[in-house]
């Protein structure tokens, strides 16, 4: 089976930047992605790496190590707007899902 | 459409009574999904579905649940005799393919009273 652990809750200060670290647990690996979704909304696609590495998208990194089965996103410049929960996410190679992770909730503060 | 559109966005319904939920994909998307959230949760996986047919419906929690799909567009979820454990907000997305990140609707949020 598959299994994604990330921290429940993160706070950071506005401006600052943040971590938010997931590990993967997979009997295969399609690659990791990354879900925004604000309280009461849709969750929007973020980023995805199939390879090691960093991806960076504006303000927004994500980073890859398949050899430890890790990966994180990296906020930088935090906004008030950034106040979300993240998921991290990836495919189950057995079929065609995508599993979730059970989120962060990050509180960004002033 | 542009988006995924889902309706109706909020449903109450009485214990016992029938619901359907329907997603209408982006234009073009051949991969559609359902998945369930509950209540501060994460995203439970019910349902995939690859044009018209569903290749993989091993996330539906028991037979009261089946879901189709038309056209290769328009989805409609069903939850017969429902229970209040169903209870949740049912998300629809759809992808052009199995690779790359999903474009999720708004939801229907589920209350079984």
């Amino acid at each position: 089976g598959q299994s994604l652990e990330q921290p429940s809750e993160v706070t950071a200060v506005e401006g600052a930047i943040v971590q938010i670290n997931c590990t993967y647990q997979t009997s295969g690996f399609y690659g990791l992605s990354w879900y925004q979704q604000h309280d009461g909304g849709a969750p929007t696609f973020l980023s995805y790496n199939g390879l090691d590495g960093l991806e960076e998208t504006g303000r927004f990194s994500s980073f890859l190590s398949r050899s430890d089965s890790y990966g994180y996103l990296l906020l930088q410049e935090l906004q008030m707007k950034d106040s979300a929960s993240y998921f991290c996410a990836v495919r189950d190679p057995g079929g065609f899902k995508t599993i979730f992770g059970a989120g962060t909730r990050l509180f960004v503060k002033a | 459409g542009a988006g995924v559109s889902q309706s109706p966005s909020n449903k109450v319904t009485e214990k016992g009574k029938d619901v359907e939920l329907r997603c209408d994909p982006i234009s073009g998307h051949t991969a559609l999904y359902w998945y369930r959230q509950s209540l501060g949760q994460g995203l439970e996986f019910l349902i995939y579905f690859q044009g018209n047919s569903a290749p993989d419906k091993s996330g539906l929690p028991s037979d009261r649940f089946s879901a189709e799909r038309t056209g290769g567009s328009v989805s409609t979820l069903t939850i017969q005799r429902t229970q209040q454990e169903d209870s949740a907000v049912y998300l629809c997305a759809s992808s052009l393919g199995q690779d790359g990140g999903y474009t999720f609707g708004s939801g229907t949020r589920l209350t079984v009273v």
